[in-house]
């Protein structure tokens, strides 16, 4: 079964408006959880690691003031875009890392982001 | 310098023939990961292999192998028997380094496409 749990699915909002993401550890407690960001038909590129009561570490070119990151317990990180324009429109995916494990890294099923 | 190079953007097989996909990489560590993701249409990352950089044997996860070969910092992922399921994009990816922060690097990927 599922083991992240990633929400909305898609979120159409107008210019200037805030969204919340959720990524939510559905079996174990995740010390750290990544954000990406995918471009059409492109990369996906670490936008921030996201670390369980304390500050997110961000990514060089990374906004922190416009993605909020919040980390505030082992299950569940929020990653939130702060008056969004068009540009920031993207697919946001999360993953989280159970431990020290090496091998899989378990990813949310993502968030198509649309800004009109 | 890019980190995970994927040359191939495209590719195409018949189905049940065995296809290889491209990956190197660039790192100075000792201790690394690779990784092969598959994401379908929805979105979703789906963790197919790893391979760590101790391994002495290439790794295998039923239809999937990971052609190892550390000298030429190569990664490339085999799929035997190809199934018309398998068409959606490939993304190599790599961890760097030790502890319990499985960051992850992506390369560009590769659209395959398995025809009947």
């Amino acid at each position: 079964g599922a083991v992240v749990s990633q929400h909305p699915s898609r979120v159409i909002c107008k210019s200037g408006t805030s969204v919340k993401i959720e990524c939510r550890s559905l079996d174990f407690q995740a010390t750290t959880m990544f954000w990406y960001r995918q471009f059409p038909k492109k990369s996906l590129m670490l936008m921030a690691t996201s670390n369980e009561g304390s500050k997110a570490t961000y990514e060089q070119g990374v906004e922190k003031d416009k993605f909020l990151i919040n980390h505030a317990s082992l299950t569940l990180s929020t990653l939130t875009v702060t008056s969004a324009h068009p540009e920031d429109s993207s697919f946001y995916i999360c993953s989280l890392s159970r431990g020290a494990t090496n091998e899989k890294l378990f990813f949310g099923s993502g968030t198509q982001l649309s800004v009109l | 310098a890019q980190k995970i190079t994927q040359t191939q953007p495209g590719m195409f097989v018949q189905e049940k023939e065995a296809v290889t996909l491209d990956c190197t990489y660039d790192t100075s560590d000792q201790s690394y990961g690779l990784f092969w993701y598959k994401q379908p249409s929805s979105g979703e990352m789906i963790f197919l292999i790893y391979q760590g950089s101790y391994d002495e044997q290439n790794a295998t996860e039923g239809r999937y192998s990971l052609n190892f070969q550390k000298a030429r910092k190569s990664a490339n992922l085999v799929i035997s028997a190809s199934q018309l399921g398998d068409s959606a994009m490939y993304f190599c990816a790599m961890r760097e380094g030790r502890g319990g922060y499985n960051k992850l690097i992506f390369g560009a990927g590769t659209r395959l496409a398995v025809h009947p």
